[in-house]
């Protein structure tokens, strides 16, 4: 079966950076893309990008521009959000979900909290 | 930037249909999503292609859109589809959106 199992909680200081991982399974990794979502608490959700697992090719949120990088690792199928210059409003869950042309399996999560 | 605009809240008593909204430019030409969110879970496709659903989502969750507006419906609503609703689709560019989020109460 589809599986995307995510990297744990993280606390992270403002101005750190923090990279979280998506490991998948039970599907051919390189057939579709991988986007990443965030939750601030109790707001909704934000798409953040979209990575192709099939040849790296990018497409980030415009506010996201410059401080997010998505990568692929197509030998052990995992997928890598690092975002930079942290701020208190990055603190979030975030998820990777598989994206060909919608997202039908997610992740479960991961709690990035910024704080000093 | 662009936006889908849905309302912030939908209240329901049980076995009531619940219609939930979604506006933006692009909809006549771009396919509306629609995820509903349980609290503290990942979010799950209902309904995808405008009024495709996928297995396993009940028959009483229905999609439709109509010019600028994509509505999700759920006839005879149940008190376990409680949960916050958001639509999605994409801008021009290929950039992904979401909604602002609806949340539905069956009470």
């Amino acid at each position: 079966q589809v599986q995307l199992v995510q990297s744990g909680a993280e606390v992270k200081k403002p101005g750190a950076s923090v990279k979280v991982s998506c490991k998948a399974s039970g599907y051919t990794f390189t057939s579709y893309g991988i986007s990443w979502v965030r939750q601030a608490p109790g707001q909704g959700l934000e798409w953040m990008g979209w990575i192709s697992a099939y040849n790296g090719n990018t497409n980030y949120a415009q506010k996201l521009q410059g401080r997010v990088t998505m990568t692929t690792d197509t030998s052990t199928s995992t997928a890598y959000m690092e975002l930079r210059s942290l701020r208190s409003d990055d603190t979030a869950v975030y998820y990777c979900a598989r994206d060909k042309e919608y997202f039908d399996y997610w992740g479960q999560g991961t709690l990035v909290t910024v704080s000093s | 930037s662009y936006e889908l605009t849905q309302p912030p809240s939908v209240s329901v008593s049980p076995g009531q249909t619940a219609r939930i909204t979604c506006s933006g430019d692009a909809l006549p030409k771009k396919y509306a999503y629609w995820y509903q969110q349980k609290s503290g879970q990942a979010p799950v496709l209902v309904i995808y292609e405008d009024s495709k659903r996928p297995s396993g989502i009940p028959e009483r969750f229905s999609g439709s859109s109509s010019g600028t507006m994509a509505t999700l419906t759920i006839s005879g609503a149940q008190v376990e589809d409680e949960a916050d609703y958001y639509c999605y689709s994409t801008d021009s560019s290929g950039k992904e959106v979401f909604g602002g989020g609806t949340k539905l109460t069956v009470l």
